[in-house]
């Protein structure tokens, strides 16, 4: 079982939807959590940490449900600008600094 | 302030052949990351370093090493290249390896094409 799994998508939405995105996590231990947004050919940028009482950033909210394992982020009113691959990272937090990442989420937004 | 930089940008090599790649981390970090990240897939953990010292270790083959200068850049290098070492290789960075929360900061990556 991968540590990280996150549905592929695409996920085709127009402009203003709102999309949400969930990841499941297989380590009942981990210890912290994040999105990273990657767009094409580029290298993956830091999008939020998700705490455990929930966040939020202007379009953006993340959730963590440790119970269920599983780490979500909603976008509102989604942007032609979204468009990217949305990954899930779990930190394990073993005794280093480790980060698993899902395979990723695209998300493809339409005019 | 710099980001992370990662040298070169794209490399095109043939299999048997061996390759080194550096990063240089943001400045005053001093723990640097390896991470592989194959076409339609996530980066994939390859190697911790922090104060040059090891500190973690992916899934991949001996043929996989790397280090860590005074200075806290690093290199990467592959051996006995295959095709399947074809990938976009990242170097991430951050402060300190020991708090869990920790944001990773990645460079652009080295484009890496075995033929």
């Amino acid at each position: 079982r991968k540590e990280v799994e996150q549905d592929p998508g695409p996920f085709n939405v127009p402009e203003g939807a709102t999309v949400a995105f969930n990841c499941t996590y297989s380590n009942s231990a981990s210890q912290s959590f994040f999105w990273y947004r990657q767009d094409c050919r580029k290298e993956p940028k830091l999008l939020m940490s998700v705490y455990s009482s929930g966040n939020e950033d202007g379009r953006f909210t993340a959730q963590l449900n440790r119970a269920s394992q599983y780490i979500s982020l909603l976008i509102r009113d989604s942007k032609l600008s979204d468009s990217a691959t949305y990954l899930c990272v779990v930190n394990p937090g073993y005794n280093f600094n480790k980060f698993y990442f899902g395979s990723g989420t695209k998300l493809n937004v339409k005019p | 302030d710099a980001g992370v930089t990662q040298s070169p940008t794209h490399l095109i090599k043939t299999r048997g052949q061996h390759v080194t790649l550096r990063c240089s981390p943001i400045s005053g970090h001093k723990s640097v990351s390896w991470y592989q990240q194959v076409l339609g897939q996530g980066p994939q953990f390859i190697f911790q370093y922090y104060e040059k010292e090891e500190r973690g270790r992916g899934n991949f083959p001996d043929r996989f090493s790397a280090r860590q200068f005074p200075n806290y850049s690093s290199e990467l290098n592959v051996n006995a290249l295959l095709l399947g070492d074809s990938a976009l290789y990242l170097c991430a960075s951050s402060h300190r390896v020991e708090d869990v929360g920790e944001t990773q900061y990645f460079g652009p990556g080295t484009r890496l094409l075995v033929l």
